[in-house]
């Protein structure tokens, strides 16, 4: 079976501060990495992918992740954080169905 | 390019009414999935369809059932609605499945139901 951890329901960080949204998975199959971003009232934006190849990737809005297989974690990572970047972010394990963390919560503060 | 759109953006239904969502997929895509987001939660899988086929189902009742369109489009049915059937319900759209690579999803902005 498949599954998504997402670590921290929320975390909050002050403006330009550097950022880290955690994300285990399990699974016995291929591996397909996702993270989607949700802010308030609206569907999910793609950030980023892996699929296969260098484990380091680069997305949107000055995001990456790193694919980790030995410690099966998908992390979030940005430098410098905006207050614009306040959303909801979701790590999602593909396949045929995307099966999805619960979701962190990013608070930026000024 | 046309993204993935959904109607209605809202609805409120009562307890044991039956719903249609619809979804119009993104251009060149030809692959629909479903997914309910609970308050609070991360997005479930319901099913997908590829080519007007059902291929592949989540763990929901049968009284959930869907549709493809040949133009690809397609609608989410929900009979003898529940109180727990509240939700966002997104549609997402891929180019394609069985080319052995996997086929990043795109997400529509998603209906809001309330059942009352």
């Amino acid at each position: 079976a498949q599954s998504v951890t997402q670590l921290d329901s929320q975390v909050p960080v002050f403006e330009e501060a550097p950022v880290e949204l955690r994300c285990n998975y399990s699974s016995s199959v291929s591996v397909y990495l996702f993270w989607y971003v949700q802010y308030p009232n609206q569907g999910l934006q793609l950030l980023l992918k892996y699929l296969s190849g260098s484990t380091l990737v680069k997305g949107i809005n000055g995001f990456e992740a790193e694919f980790n297989k030995s410690q099966t974690s998908f992390h979030l990572r940005k430098p410098s954080v905006h207050i614009s970047d306040t959303a909801e972010y979701f790590c999602a394990l593909g396949g045929n169905k995307l099966v999805f963390g619960a979701g962190t919560i990013l608070r930026v503060k000024s | 390019e046309t993204g993935v759109t959904q109607s209605p953006t809202h609805l409120i239904k009562t307890r044991g009414q039956q719903v249609t969502l619809r979804c119009s997929s993104q251009s060149g895509h030809n692959t629909v999935s479903w997914y309910q987001q609970a308050l609070g939660q991360g997005p479930q899988f319901i099913f997908q369809y590829y080519r007007e086929e059902e291929n592949g189902r989540g763990n929901f009742p049968p009284r959930f059932s869907g549709l493809q369109f040949p133009n690809y489009s397609s609608e989410l049915n929900v009979n003898a609605l529940e109180l727990d059937d509240s939700a966002l319900y997104l549609c997402a759209s891929s180019s394609g499945l069985r080319t052995g690579v996997e086929e990043t999803q795109y997400f529509g902005p998603g209906t809001r139901l309330l059942v009352l």
